[in-house]
């Protein structure tokens, strides 16, 4: 299986700020590669797919770069709703799988 | 609007059954594969297979095998996951999704004796 590590695992940061979470593939997927966004008590929520592909209703101020192995994940003025846990996912394969998260908190 | 609406929460005794059901609603069900994910504390969201809506063809991740059954109600456009043998590990959040566009509220599996 193809094992999906996101950067930092918890990251801290103030109201404002821009934002990078990372994620890597152990094996290249291209472009096959969604992020979500994970309230508590929550489903995952759509936010980017194929690496860079806005979900409609997502706020224009998250936006997702990368290809074959290395993607980011960016929030450029982080607000307090943004609060919460994202994963990177991979669908390159028939066995999708995903990272372990990272959290998002308020500094 | 779309939306995959899962069954609820359930308390299981080990080494029994559970069914969890997740009904579509919004768009043409037959058109898109359902998948079904795990979710736990310990080890976060694990791909647990999917199935084919319009001919109930499947495929699991090798590490569910056995575990889990995945089926499908066309008439009703409900897909199915059956979890079998349950033990403690298999407590956790159960999702099905449409694509990676679309999840279910999950739910929540707990097995104790």
């Amino acid at each position: 299986d193809i094992q999906m590590t996101q950067s930092p695992s918890l990251l801290s940061a103030s109201v404002g700020d821009r934002v990078t979470l990372n994620c890597r593939a152990s094996q290249k997927i291209y472009k096959s590669l969604a992020w979500y966004q994970q309230k508590l008590g929550e489903a995952p929520k759509l936010l980017i797919y194929n690496a860079n592909s806005f979900q409609a209703g997502i706020p224009s101020r998250f936006s997702g770069s990368g290809s074959v192995t290395d993607f980011t994940l960016t929030i450029s003025s982080l607000q307090p709703e943004d609060v919460a846990t994202y994963f990177c996912q991979q669908y390159y394969t028939g066995t999708w799988t995903f990272g372990g998260g990272t959290r998002l908190e308020l500094k | 609007q779309v939306q995959l609406q899962q069954s609820g929460e359930e308390l299981a005794k080990p080494g029994s059954s559970v069914k969890l059901s997740c009904k579509a609603s919004g768009y043409m069900f037959t058109r898109y594969y359902i998948s079904w994910i795990k979710q736990t504390t310990g080890q976060g969201l694990e791909y647990i297979g999917d199935i084919n809506t319009e001919s109930g063809g499947t495929n699991y991740n090798e590490k569910f095998k056995g575990k889990a059954t995945l089926t499908v109600d066309k008439s009703s456009s409900t897909a199915f996951m059956q979890l079998s043998s349950l033990t403690p590990d298999d407590s956790a959040v159960y999702y099905c999704a449409r694509g990676v566009d679309v999840w279910g509220q999950g739910a929540s599996v707990t097995v104790s004796s």
